[in-house]
């Protein structure tokens, strides 16, 4: 079946620092690839995605490439803010032949934290 | 006002109670989730909505069942609650698009703690 497997966390970083957030996938065909984020005491919200092979997702200066031959999606920042504390997670939905109902499969999630 | 509420956000039960969570929306969602959160586990989809009326089951389905009677509304039942069943329920929706919904809007959740 499909699955997500996200690099283990927490994850403590200074401020300004890089950030990589390792998350490679396990699915037949060609599925969407998203990463979500959880702030404290809030539901997800979608961070960026990426709908085929090669595509780079961007936002809020996050990204993250569409890597086909790694079945990878990682997440990068250049300089992380004390405001990027959150979780972290990356999904797949499997656009299969027919429709996936939209269903999507979740990594664990990685806990960032930032500090000054 | 938000997209997505759940309802309650917090209940402590006993274990053998009947619970029943929430879930509204004011977007015209076709598609509906619930999922749950566990640590190390990520997010698990417990049942899902095409359609009023129209119900499937997620990875973890067993122990709880779903109705859709209104587009907006989608409650999820624990008859008989265990505390395997503790874990913060979060409620999500999403649009029709090629491949069924697209981008998913969640609610904040609900946290449920099972004595």
């Amino acid at each position: 079946g499909n699955s997500v497997t996200q690099m283990e966390g927490p994850v403590t970083l200074s401020e300004e620092a890089f950030l990589t957030i390792n998350c490679t996938y396990t699915a037949t065909g060609y599925p969407s690839l998203f990463w979500y984020v959880q702030y404290p005491g809030e539901g997800l919200q979608l961070l960026l995605k990426a709908t085929k092979a090669d595509d780079k997702g961007s936002n809020k200066g996050f990204e993250a490439t569409y890597r086909k031959e790694t079945t990878s999606f990682h997440l990068e920042k250049g300089s992380v803010q004390v405001s990027d504390s959150a979780v972290y997670f990356c999904a797949l939905r499997y656009d299969a032949g027919g429709t996936s109902y939209g269903k999507l499969t979740f990594g664990q999630g990685t806990i960032l934290t930032v500090h000054p | 006002d938000a997209g997505i509420t759940q309802s309650p956000r917090h209940k402590v039960t006993e274990t053998g109670t009947p619970v029943t969570l929430r879930c509204h929306q004011t977007e015209n969602h076709r598609y509906m989730y619930w999922y749950r959160q566990d640590p190390g586990h990520g997010l698990r989809l417990i049942h899902y909505s095409y359609g009023v009326k129209d119900t499937d089951k997620g990875e973890v389905s067993d122990g709880y069942s779903v109705s859709r009677s209104k587009t907006e509304d989608f409650l999820l039942t624990l008859e008989s609650a265990t505390s395997s069943q503790t874990s913060v329920y979060f409620c999500a929706s999403g649009l029709a698009g090629e491949s069924g919904a697209n981008v998913l809007t969640f609610g904040a959740g609900s946290r449920l703690t099972v004595l």
